[in-house]
């Protein structure tokens, strides 16, 4: 099995809410990360998780909340969003070792409104 | 990381074999080449990888030049489920994955 499952697929907020993005994988993976991507442009790191320890931060605004409860779960708390902030968010996990093989979600589609 | 360069967009026949290079000459001798592909609308998709050797796996292989400065990712049998961006990263360890621009590749029926 090597399936990053995010939810939900779609989500539409508007700047005053306060929402979650939640990421699963089962496949004993110890790091787990969020990227970002707007429309026609490459995905970007947003944050890394080590052993569940926040080890990236790629000076991520604080209205991103990223946390990682277990080693198979990584959410992103997001909180007074700006219409900009709208992208895909994709979720990845991969082992901790030499290599950098990761294991991408499908992503959640955020609308900002 | 290593600093990549691919072409923007190439075409391909339904078929053929699609050749896509990618220039690396920042490339470190411990990081390793990797290649992912992301289909419209889904997540990035892990496709190969190589420190030094070609590698072929059951979706392509990788051919890295000797001096490791460019490699080329060949899709043997392209389908039109090929159709998709293609990334070449250079690096290593459990860091986040630096995407350039990628090359969107066309598989033309």
């Amino acid at each position: 099995d090597t399936e990053v499952t995010q939810t939900p697929k779609h989500l539409v907020m508007g700047m005053t809410n306060k929402k979650s993005l939640k990421c699963e994988q089962h496949m004993g993976h110890r790091a787990m990360y969020w990227y970002k991507q707007k429309a026609k442009k490459p995905p970007e790191l947003m944050f890394v998780y080590s052993y569940e320890k926040l080890s990236i931060n790629e000076s991520v605004p604080s209205r991103f909340s990223p946390e990682c409860p277990n080693s198979s779960l990584l959410n992103l708390h997001l909180h007074a969003l700006q219409p900009e902030d709208s992208a895909l968010y994709l979720c990845a996990s991969s082992h901790l070792t030499g290599l950098n093989i990761q294991y991408f979600g499908a992503g959640t589609r955020l609308s900002v409104l | 990381d290593a600093k990549t360069t691919q072409p923007t967009s190439m075409d391909c026949a339904e078929g053929r074999a699609a050749n896509l290079p990618c220039n690396h000459s920042t490339i470190s001798g411990n990081e390793y080449v990797y290649w992912y592909r992301q289909i419209h609308s889904q997540g990035p998709q892990y496709i190969i990888h190589g420190l030094k050797n070609n590698e072929t796996n059951e979706m392509a292989s990788l051919i890295i030049t000797e001096d490791r400065k460019s490699s080329t990712l060949i899709l043997p049998h392209a389908t039109l489920r090929d159709t998709a961006v293609y990334y070449c990263i250079g690096g290593g360890g459990a860091d986040g994955l630096t995407f350039g621009k990628g090359t969107h590749l066309i598989i033309q029926p």
